[in-house]
């Protein structure tokens, strides 16, 4: 079946980078769009960015835009998201979800956390 | 603020029906597919409604989707204590080229 399981997150200061993971299992990985979603402690759903299933384009929240950067490896079934310049705000539970009819499987989140 | 409305919250009895609303516009709602999400305590979100009013498989018939120009709405019938979640509507964005949420609604089984 489809499984979709994040790593990576943890503490980092301010100012600071990290790198998720997302292991896809289940599907034909190549042929699927996959987003990453946050939420902040409290809050509702937050979406971040898209890459397509080529890895031909990709897309980013305006929040995010310039400090993120969303890559695939098809050969690995493996989505990342790269966080420059985190800031108190990126704290989140993120969420890798994969998008074919709507966003149908969604991981169970790493928690990110920015905090000096 | 989110670019799609949504009720903060909505509530009924067991057993009756409840319906959530989702507002946007013709950027989103009303040129791209809707979908809808239930969010219980400390889970990730799970699909209930995907391409305005279709199901996946496992979602009971109790949920069905709607949409009408720049607006969705999601329908539960036969209430259950086990719907008391939250539930957010989603779709793409075109010109803004971005997935979008809506704010969430929490649904109290009263």
């Amino acid at each position: 079946q489809v499984q979709l399981v994040e790593s990576g997150g943890g503490v980092v200061q301010p100012g600071r980078s990290l790198r998720l993971s997302c292991a896809a299992s289940g599907f034909t990985f190549g042929f699927i769009g996959m987003h990453w979603v946050r939420q902040a402690p409290g809050q509702g759903l937050e979406w971040v960015a898209v890459i397509w299933p080529d890895g031909s384009e990709k897309y980013y929240a305006e929040s995010v835009k310039g400090r993120f950067t969303i890559s695939r490896d098809n050969f690995k079934n493996m989505v990342y998201l790269q966080m420059n310049s985190l800031r108190a705000e990126d704290t989140a539970v993120y969420f890798c979800v994969r998008h074919y009819s709507g966003w149908d499987y969604w991981g169970q989140g790493t928690l990110v956390t920015v905090s000096s | 603020q989110s670019v799609l409305t949504q009720p903060p919250s909505v509530s009924a009895a067991p057993g009756q029906r409840v319906t959530i609303s989702c507002s946007g516009s013709s950027s989103n709602i009303g040129s791209n597919y809707v979908s809808w999400y239930q969010q219980l305590p400390g889970t990730a979100p799970k699909l209930l409604i995907y391409e305005d009013n279709k199901r996946p498989s496992g979602i009971p018939d109790r949920f069905s989707g709607s949409k009408s120009g720049t607006s969705a709405t999601l329908g539960i019938t036969g209430l259950q204590t086990g719907d008391e979640a939250d539930y957010y509507c989603g779709t793409w964005h075109s010109s803004l080229s971005a997935g979008i949420f809506g704010g969430g609604t929490k649904l109290t089984v009263l």
